[in-house]
């Protein structure tokens, strides 16, 4: 069985300065990883993926996430926050024997000003 | 894009009460999940299901059925509301069992009282 642990619960950037999200993951077998982001209101959309390819992922919006499996980490991270960046994150975990999804508790990231 | 459509924002119910959740979408996809949402749990799976009049049970099904009669309708049900079942609901779908995109809808915050 898979699980994920998001270890901040919320974070809290200035505009303009870097925003890390970190996540652990345990999986018995090659897992896939997910960073999903609701806005407030909203449902979840995928910002990246990573599938066994390339093991630093790019997705939307400047976000990346770097898979180091020794670590057993998927960290989000982007350079420059922008007040648009302000929602919550939730890091998730698959494996790819049943391709069932479990998500993390989530990160809320606020954008000071 | 898709869009995944969910009937209603806000619910609010009586303990006791039969409730019906719909969800609808718009691009034939083969699977559909029902999630609640809860600050510090993040995702739980209720139910999911990967064709017309299947379905599987998640991780946390007690208390609740579901309905697949076509493709792109996927219903949750609680038999009797109780007010531990306050909680946002959100429906996805996604094309394929590697479930690598799911789409959300916006979600509907149910309170039972």
């Amino acid at each position: 069985a898979q699980s994920v642990t998001q270890l901040d619960s919320h974070v809290s950037v200035s505009e303009g300065t870097p925003v890390l999200l970190r996540c652990n993951y345990s999986s018995s077998y090659s897992p896939s990883l997910f960073w999903y982001v609701q806005h407030p209101n909203k449902g979840l959309q995928l910002l990246l993926k990573y599938t066994s390819a390339a093991t630093l992922v790019k997705g939307i919006n400047g976000f990346e996430a770097e898979f180091k499996k020794s670590e057993t980490s998927f960290h989000l991270t982007k350079p420059s926050a922008h007040m648009s960046d302000a929602a919550e994150y939730f890091c998730v975990v698959s494996d790819r024997d049943d391709y069932k999804l479990s998500f993390g508790a989530g990160t809320t990231v606020t954008v000071r000003a | 894009d898709v869009k995944v459509t969910q009937s209603s924002r806000y619910l609010v119910k009586r303990t006791g009460e039969k409730v019906f959740l719909e969800c609808v979408q718009d691009m034939d996809h083969e699977n559909m999940f029902w999630y609640r949402q809860d600050p510090g749990l993040g995702l739980r799976l209720i139910y999911f299901s990967y064709d017309v009049k299947m379905k599987e049970k998640g991780d946390i099904p007690e208390g609740y059925s579901v309905s697949r009669e076509k493709k792109e309708r996927f219903s949750l049900i609680l038999e009797s509301a109780s007010t531990n079942q306050t909680s946002m609901y959100l429906c996805a779908s996604s094309r394929d069992s590697s479930n690598e995109k799911l789409f959300f809808g916006s979600g509907t915050q149910l309170s039972v009282l």
